[in-house]
């Protein structure tokens, strides 16, 4: 079974653009949630996503957004880059599928790297 | 809100020598307790999980760790590392509402194992 694919892997932007993550979660996952990990925070929540619905989201600003499809696959948006969003960014998927699943499995990441 | 403590931010050892990283957790209802491992420039793979019944888990490449929920911790062994045990390891705590629809991964700030010959 294919693991968590994220796309692309690495992205350079510019102050003020704004990018867009693509995470496609295990065949089967309905369940996606977004991290972003960086040497001074460590690993932050940003927000999850079940069918097509957000369920939990962490603290950060309202320039992070995200999104879910039918297929589960996810978008997360960051609008007006900072110097601080240069981050990686993780996608993990989950199963959820009428239950509770605790176990998150982990994409390679996209490395953001803002100038 | 739970946290999580690792206690060391970088563990050194030799090769085929003993490890335990450890790790902490705050919480005072039900908790979800994993270990994953980071290799450079990788995601997560998780390395072992507690969800309910023995409080000795073992997971993949050797390791395994032991719920202690008087000492709230989750410190993770190995009796012998290798080289290739180099890496950094995360502690996390996961937490679920009653109705399951709002579940959370709580991370540790990682502990760096490095391995020596």
């Amino acid at each position: 079974k294919a693991g968590v694919t994220q796309t692309p892997r690495y992205l350079i932007k510019t102050r003020g653009q704004q990018v867009t993550l693509s995470c496609s979660p295990i065949s089967g996952h309905r369940s996606v949630s977004w991290y972003q990990q960086t040497p001074g925070q460590g690993l932050q929540f940003l927000f999850e996503y079940f069918s097509e619905t957000q369920r939990n989201k962490g603290n950060f600003p309202g320039r992070f957004s995200g999104r879910q499809f039918s297929n589960s696959r996810s978008e997360m948006n960051v609008s007006t880059l900072e110097l601080g969003d240069s981050a990686l960014y993780l996608c993990a998927s989950s199963l959820k599928n009428g239950a509770v699943s605790y176990e998150q499995y982990f994409g390679p990441g996209t490395r953001l790297t803002v100038t | 809100a739970q946290s999580v403590t690792q206690l060391d931010s970088q563990v050194p050892v030799f090769e085929e020598a003993p490890v335990e990283l450890r790790c902490n957790y705050s919480s005072s209802v039900s908790v979800y307790l994993f270990w994953y491992v980071q290799y450079p420039n990788q995601g997560l793979q998780l390395l072992l999980k507690y969800l309910s019944g023995s409080t000795l888990v073992k997971g993949i490449n050797g390791f395994e760790a032991e719920f202690n929920k008087s000492q709230t911790s989750f410190h993770l062994r190995k009796p012998s590392v290798h080289i290739s045990d180099t890496a950094e390891y995360f502690c996390a705590v996961g937490k679920a509402n009653s109705g399951g629809s709002n579940y959370k991964l709580t991370f540790g700030k990682g502990t760096l194992l490095t391995v020596n010959p």
